[in-house]
């Protein structure tokens, strides 16, 4: 399995874009779709998009007007950017590898997460 | 998205089974094996327990098993042990390529 490690600030002003990092380690970047998922204090798990190693991406729908999934395959890197941030968008945000077969997908990699806290 | 239920709380006693349900609907769960179910322990990241419904990644007790009916799928922890308190989630992988998790289920072992 792979290792996953987010970073990024932990505080974002409203309206402001929410820029976060996730570096992968042991093992191959192109082996895997990679995903953001979040989960507000307190909350359930809400996933927030996927990008491939080839650059196609798919978000979720609440989200996706406000959200670019990107990948840097030379450094091994995955970014989350999310504009427009409001309090509602305070959360432990998570990286996570999404393994897909021929008919469905899992996340089987976890990061530890990286606390988001939008306020003024 | 279509949404997941299931239920806020579960319990049992050490040794016991307990089994937590997700229930989507027929154009979902109940036409594709696409559910994942996943264990988070309090203060930590989840961690993929079952994958397609009811297969067992290497490492994970085979306490754990998956199975589906109709339109729900359920997680079935048999031997309750203490360690097996956690929130558990499922998840589906939709036709339009994206994910979808259910609202978790608190484990309380008693």
């Amino acid at each position: 399995q792979v290792q996953l490690q987010e970073s990024g600030p932990g505080l974002v002003k409203p309206s402001e874009t929410l820029s976060l990092t996730c570096t992968v380690s042991g093992g191959s970047i192109n082996s895997y779709f990679w995903s953001w998922i979040r989960q507000p204090p307190g909350k359930g798990l809400e996933w927030i998009g996927y990008v491939y190693h080839s650059g196609s991406t798919n978000y979720n729908p609440s989200l996706k007007s406000r959200v670019t999934i990107s990948v840097d395959t030379s450094r091994k890197r995955v970014s989350l950017n999310l504009n427009a941030v409001t309090a509602a968008d305070t959360a432990l945000y998570y990286c996570a590898s999404l393994l897909c077969s021929t008919t469905s997908c899992a996340f089987d990699s976890w990061g530890q997460g990286t606390l988001v806290t939008v306020s003024s | 998205q279509s949404a997941l239920t299931q239920p806020p709380s579960v319990s049992g006693s050490p040794g016991q089974s307990v089994t937590i349900s997700c229930s989507g609907t027929s154009s979902d769960v109940g036409s594709y094996n696409r559910v994942s179910w996943y264990q988070q322990p309090p203060g930590t990241a989840p961690k993929l327990m079952i994958y397609e419904v009811s297969n067992r990644p290497s490492g994970v007790p085979d306490r754990f098993s998956g199975s589906k009916s109709g339109n729900t799928a359920s997680l079935t922890i048999s031997g309750l042990q203490a360690e097996d308190e956690a929130d558990y989630y499922c998840c589906f992988y939709t036709t339009s390529s994206t994910l979808v998790f259910g609202g978790g289920t608190k484990l309380t072992v008693l």
